[in-house]
């Protein structure tokens, strides 16, 4: 399968816990997002890598989360002290994106759909 | 605040009918737009796309951009129960290409 892939599918943790997301991208792709989704609502950008570099954040990205590419491949997104707002679909997209272009699709993995208690 | 805006929803049709679903932007400098298809529990998949004034063709699907009327469309011809998901459309604005969605359409295909 060479889909955009997230571990874990599930977490359920308590609120005050930390917590880790992996992302796998397409392996050819050089763009990648964070995306996250609640009910009834469509997904909402979080933050955007290309390569390496981590070039833009969400307002809606507090302080509690941060995110990392490092060397250009797989993306984690962490959030610490959990709030029970943070309850979510998180969806990591990737895309093939070229300077000043703005044809490139974005691709989601399944998603890693995150429950505090 | 760049918006998407769908807001006819849910959607009923029989199966065999056509359904058309709306979306209109806020952002006049939005140079691509999306459609995808979301299952419930499930993940956004990419169905259509389109860059340019006018119809795209797919199968079933076509997509159609107004950028005078800030307005892009989705119909699905000879609906079938499958097709029953919730559809987002979603717009592009920036270089990073970071994409806004609309809440979606909720269609339900009865047989």
């Amino acid at each position: 399968d060479t889909g955009v892939s997230q571990d874990p599918r599930h977490k359920i943790t308590k609120r005050g816990q930390n917590v880790t997301f992996r992302c796998d991208p397409i392996s050819e792709h050089n763009r990648l997002y964070w995306y996250r989704q609640t009910l009834g609502q469509g997904p909402e950008f979080l933050t955007y890598f290309q390569n390496e570099a981590q070039l833009e954040k969400s307002r809606l990205l507090s302080d509690r989360f941060s995110a990392e590419r490092p060397k250009g491949s797989f993306s984690t997104l962490e959030i610490q002290r959990t709030e029970q707002g943070d309850s979510a679909m998180y969806l990591c997209a990737s895309s093939l994106g070229l300077a000043g272009e703005y044809y490139n699709e974005q691709f989601f993995g399944p998603g890693t759909r995150l429950t505090v208690l | 605040q760049k918006e998407v805006e769908q807001n006819s929803g849910p959607l009923s049709v029989p199966e065999g009918a056509i359904a058309s679903l709306n979306c209109t932007y806020s952002d006049r400098g939005s140079q691509s737009f999306f459609w995808y298809r979301q299952y419930s529990g499930k993940s956004p998949e990419l169905i259509m796309s389109i860059y340019s004034n006018g119809d795209k063709e797919d199968g079933r699907f076509t997509a159609q951009l107004n950028k005078a009327s800030q307005y892009v469309s989705l119909l699905i011809r000879d609906s079938q129960p499958s097709d029953s998901a919730t559809y987002l459309c979603a717009v592009n604005t920036g270089a990073n290409s970071k994409l806004t969605f609309g809440k979606g359409i909720t269609l339900s295909v009865r047989p």
